[in-house]
């Protein structure tokens, strides 16, 4: 059973940190490009970033860019997102996703940027 | 900075048969920009249903299809059933990354 689970959400004052993590397991996450996507509470979804198989490419939202980094651990079925210089509009539900079609995809976990 | 647009609500019978369509502002839709549909139910992650435009997933039901329409993305549903009550989102492909669109809340009534 494929299965995606997200941790490292929590509560954060602007301009922090968090690392975001994405277990991945019950499919050949090396051989697949993955995803994080963010939903604010009540809201419709944003892509934020997405990475390849070996992650040699990585593409991200405008908004996102030269903060958050997408990574990927083949060895590990892991994949992570560092969120620097954290904004009160990032405050979101984070999802991680992947496959050949963004087939599948986790519960998320939440990240509130708030004083 | 592409914005992809969606019919905001619909409301369909059981049984009846609904169409949600995706624009984008750059132009045409076409299938470059390998249109993605998802659905989402409240409290729930999104589940995948469409790729590249009209590719069903192994558990996609029978009821979804996927096309290009005027230019548009469209997502139909044929025989809708009171568990399709949900939020559709579209998915295109902008050359620099993906973009969603609003959303589309589907209700069945």
């Amino acid at each position: 059973e494929v299965e995606l689970v997200e941790s490292g959400g929590g509560l954060v004052q602007p301009g922090g940190s968090l690392r975001l993590s994405c277990a991945a397991s019950g499919f050949t996450f090396s051989s697949y490009w993955m995803t994080w996507v963010r939903q604010t509470p009540g809201k419709g979804l944003e892509w934020v970033a997405t990475i390849n198989q070996d992650g040699s490419e990585n593409y991200y939202v405008d908004s996102v860019k030269g903060r958050f980094t997408i990574s990927r651990d083949n060895a590990k079925n892991s994949l992570y997102l560092q969120l620097n210089s954290l904004r009160a509009e990032d405050t979101a539900v984070y999802y991680c996703g992947g496959g050949s079609w963004f087939d599948y995809w986790g519960q998320g976990t939440l990240v509130t940027v708030s004083s | 900075q592409t914005v992809v647009t969606q019919e905001p609500s619909l409301t369909v019978s059981p049984g009846g048969t609904v169409t949600l369509t995706c624009a984008s502002s750059t132009g045409a839709v076409t299938s470059d920009n390998y249109p993605n549909w998802f659905q989402q139910k409240p409290g729930q992650a999104p589940r995948a249903l469409i790729y590249t435009t009209s590719n069903k997933h192994s558990w996609t039901p029978a009821r979804f299809s996927g096309s290009l329409l005027g230019g548009k993305a469209a997502l139909t549903v044929s025989g809708v059933q009171p568990e399709d009550e949900a939020e559709y989102y579209c998915l295109l492909h902008n050359g620099a990354g993906w973009v969603f669109g609003g959303g589309t809340k589907l209700t069945v009534l």
